[in-house]
C-alpha cells in the first residue's frame, strides 16, 4: 500500500518553543491530510482537515492559531504547534487520502507513524 | 451526534483462546465502518472496511462482522503477535465527515495475548 512518511517520530522541547511536524505523502499525490492527535489510552481525536491550496478545516476546540496547518502540495502537509506548553504533550498523527480516490474506498486513508511530543 | 463506543476497553487471552471485540455506533447514515490496529508509539494500520449490514471479511485469524448498530472483530485462536490496540472507527455518509473521508473512532480495545 501507500506510504504515508510522518517526521520527527519523537520530539522533546521546552515550554514556549514552537515544534513542526511533516507529513509526507511517499509514493502518491494526497488531496486532503487529516491530522490527529491521541492522548495514552485514549482515541483518536481528529483536529483539523487540510486541502491542498487551501487553508485548513478545524474541528471544534482546536485553536487555529496555536496549530497551524499548511498544505503547500499534493505530497506535504505540516502541523506547527505554536508556543507549546506541556499539555500539549500528545501523539500526532497525520493521515492521506489518496487524490482521485471515492471517500467509500477509505481504505486508501493511510495513516504516519506519528510523532510523539513532549513539552517540558 | 456521531458516536462510537468499543468494548471491552482491555482483553487479556490466552494464545488459542478465541474471542471477540465490539464496536457499538451511531451515525447519520454509516458510508463505512473500518477496523485499525494500532502497536504501541504507532500509527494506526489498515484491517478491514465494511459497509453494509450483513458484510464479513476475514484476514487470517481476524473477521468482521457488521449489522446496522455494531460490529464485532472476532479472533480465532490468537497468538501473542496479535497483542496490539484494536480501534474501531466509522465515517458518515452525510454532512461534513461524509464529504472529506473524516473518520470518527472509538477509544479502541487493547488486546494482551499470552503464551
Amino acid at each position: 500500500g501507500a506510504v504515508v512518511s510522518q517526521h520527527p517520530s519523537r520530539v522533546i522541547c521546552k515550554s514556549g518553543t514552537s515544534v513542526k511536524i511533516e507529513c509526507r505523502s511517499l509514493d502518491f499525490q494526497a488531496t486532503t491530510m487529516f491530522w490527529y492527535r491521541q492522548f495514552p489510552k485514549q482515541s483518536l481525536m481528529l483536529m483539523a482537515t487540510s486541502n491542498e491550496g487551501s487553508k485548513a478545516t478545524y474541528e471544534q476546540g482546536v485553536e487555529k492559531d496555536k496549530f497551524l496547518i499548511n498544505h503547500a502540495s499534493l505530497t506535504l502537509s505540516t502541523l506547527t504547534v505554536t508556543s507549546a506548553h506541556p499539555e500539549d504533550s500528545s501523539f500526532y498523527i497525520c493521515s492521506a487520502r489518496v487524490r482521485g480516490r471515492l471517500i467509500a474506498t477509505n481504505e486508501k486513508l493511510f495513516f504516519g507513524s506519528g510523532t510523539q511530543l513532549s513539552v517540558l | 451526534e456521531d458516536q462510537v463506543t468499543q468494548s471491552p476497553e482491555a482483553l487479556r487471552l490466552q494464545e488459542g483462546e478465541s474471542s471477540s471485540l465490539n464496536c457499538s455506533y451511531t451515525v447519520s447514515g454509516l458510508r463505512g465502518l473500518f477496523w485499525y490496529r494500532q502497536d504501541p508509539g504507532k500509527g494506526p494500520e489498515f484491517l478491514f472496511t465494511l459497509y453494509s449490514a450483513g458484510e464479513e471479511k476475514e484476514k487470517e485469524r481476524l473477521k468482521a462482522t457488521l449489522t446496522k448498530k455494531e460490529s464485532f472483530l472476532h479472533i480465532t485462536a490468537p497468538k501473542p503477535e496479535d497483542s496490539a490496540t484494536y480501534l474501531c472507527a466509522v465515517q458518515a455518509r452525510f454532512g461534513g465527515s461524509g464529504n472529506t473521508g473524516k473518520l470518527i473512532f472509538g477509544q479502541g480495545t487493547t488486546l494482551q495475548v499470552k503464551p
